[in-house]
């Protein structure tokens, strides 16, 4: 068990649609990134926080948004979802940004 | 952002030792060179990082060339459960330390 939770495991949802997804961070990690993988795919960097600040963006869509809360979860929103936003969404927290990094189980978003 | 290069696949045979090379030519002073990996239908696992000494932990050993151009994460007797995508990742002060992961090593262990 990493100490990263993200909610919930499993989300189906339509074209279309809306989604949220959370991640709670290890406790103290000030730090909080978010990646997708799609099927067969690696890991693309989408966001990265530091105690409530945006520090870092990468290859995020305007679709999708995100933040991170005075108590240090976090939150990706996806909207206007399409067929292809369908992957494992991970979350990541650490200490600082050049201490070492512990992983969520992952949000695997199904777009029917 | 500093980029580093890694073999696509490596194979080994189990309880041998596995000697993973990443090459980090344009590293800076005051990247940290960051290893995870990745086992199959999981989230990514953070194995080991240094600066500039070798550094070893209960997973790996990490050995970092002198010009720290190089890197060679060591598994020391590799186990099927070793079997996963392991991704070499530089972390720089200068981009926030931004984690960023490129294709990795797929490693296959041989029962």
């Amino acid at each position: 068990d990493s100490g990263v939770t993200q909610t919930p495991k499993h989300l189906i949802t339509a074209t279309g649609q809306r989604v949220t997804l959370r991640c709670s961070p290890r406790s103290g990690d000030l730090s909080v990134y978010w990646y997708q993988q799609s099927l067969d795919q690696g890991l693309q960097f989408l966001i990265q926080y530091y105690n409530g600040e945006e520090r870092a963006k990468g290859n995020i869509l305007e679709r999708f948004s995100a933040q991170q809360f005075p108590d240090l979860h976090s939150e990706l929103n996806l909207s206007s979802l399409e067929l292809g936003d369908s992957a494992l969404y991970f979350c990541a927290s650490s200490e600082t940004g050049g201490t070492e990094a512990f992983f969520g189980q992952g949000t695997r978003l199904t777009v029917v | 952002d500093a980029k580093t290069t890694q073999p696509n696949s490596m194979e080994s045979n189990e309880e041998e030792p596995v000697h993973l090379p990443c090459n980090h030519s344009t590293i800076s002073g005051t990247d940290y060179i960051h290893w995870y990996r990745q086992l199959p239908s999981q989230g990514p696992e953070y194995v080991i990082h240094g600066l500039t000494s070798n550094v070893n932990n209960r997973m790996a050993s990490l050995a970092i060339a002198e010009d720290r151009k190089s890197s060679t994460l060591i598994l020391h007797r590799a186990t099927l459960r070793d079997a996963a995508v392991y991704y070499c990742i530089l972390r720089a002060r200068s981009n926030d330390y931004k984690l960023s992961f490129g294709a990795g090593t797929t490693v296959t262990v041989r029962a």
